[in-house]
């Protein structure tokens, strides 16, 4: 049973504009809601993190907003650059722990000048 | 600091054999986690461990094992490999359960091909 839906699959964006990844849970017990990026040939590194007590977190260009009522989250970049151009994943845990994540089936996200 | 350390990166083993793969995490952090990356599954977790002990195990079969040495360094074994075994392997490091501001740090993975 997939517990965190995430989409799309892949997602094209031209350069300066805004890049929004989605996802959906289905376990009310998942308490932390991290998206993590990852680059070919690396693991995932932490992007940006939240907690159902906040509807959005903002870090630099990265803001994630979440719908605790809808079961949703999303991932929005702003001034979407080259670089951002990678595998993104949302995930999910309980209990506020990190350890054991549900992770969504990623987005491969492509930047074009 | 150096970072999560995973050897060997490439692993080619034939079907029936058995595999052990390593992870150093940060130096520092506690619980080590590992995970199996494949096109299809995406990332599935497979177990947690914390002080010398599996904390928490995900729905794989019994040929899935690992454990953790009291410098918390942690090995994962597959026995009997099956073609569908063939995945990134990926460890991750925090500074354990109770620390909750502590996010997971996850190394650059073990190819494992399975032919």
């Amino acid at each position: 049973q997939q517990q965190v839906k995430q989409s799309p699959q892949s997602l094209i964006v031209q350069k300066g504009g805004i890049s929004i990844i989605n996802c959906a849970y289905e376990n009310t017990a998942f308490d932390y809601f991290p998206w993590y990026q990852q680059f070919p040939g690396k693991g995932p590194a932490l992007l940006i993190a939240i907690r159902p007590d906040v509807s959005e977190k903002k870090e630099g260009r990265f803001t994630i907003s979440f719908n605790k009522s809808a079961k949703q989250f999303s991932l929005h970049i702003m001034d979407s650059q080259p670089g951002d151009s990678a595998t993104y994943f949302c995930a999910a845990s309980r209990d506020f722990g990190n350890e054991k994540l549900t992770f969504g089936t990623g987005t491969r996200l492509t930047i074009i000048p | 600091k150096a970072g999560v350390t995973q050897t060997p990166r490439y692993l080619i083993k034939t079907r029936g054999q058995q595999v052990t793969l390593s992870c150093s995490p940060i130096s520092g952090h506690r619980s080590v986690s590992w995970y199996q990356q494949t096109p299809g599954q995406g990332l599935q977790f497979l177990f947690e461990y914390f002080s010398e002990t599996q904390r928490n195990k995900g729905n794989f079969p019994g040929r899935f094992s690992g454990r953790q040495f009291s410098n918390s360094r942690s090995e994962m074994n597959v026995s009997t490999l099956e073609l569908g075994d063939s995945a990134l392997y990926l460890c991750a490091s925090s500074l354990g359960p109770r620390d909750r501001a502590s996010p997971l740090h996850f190394g650059n993975g073990t190819r494992l091909t399975v032919t």
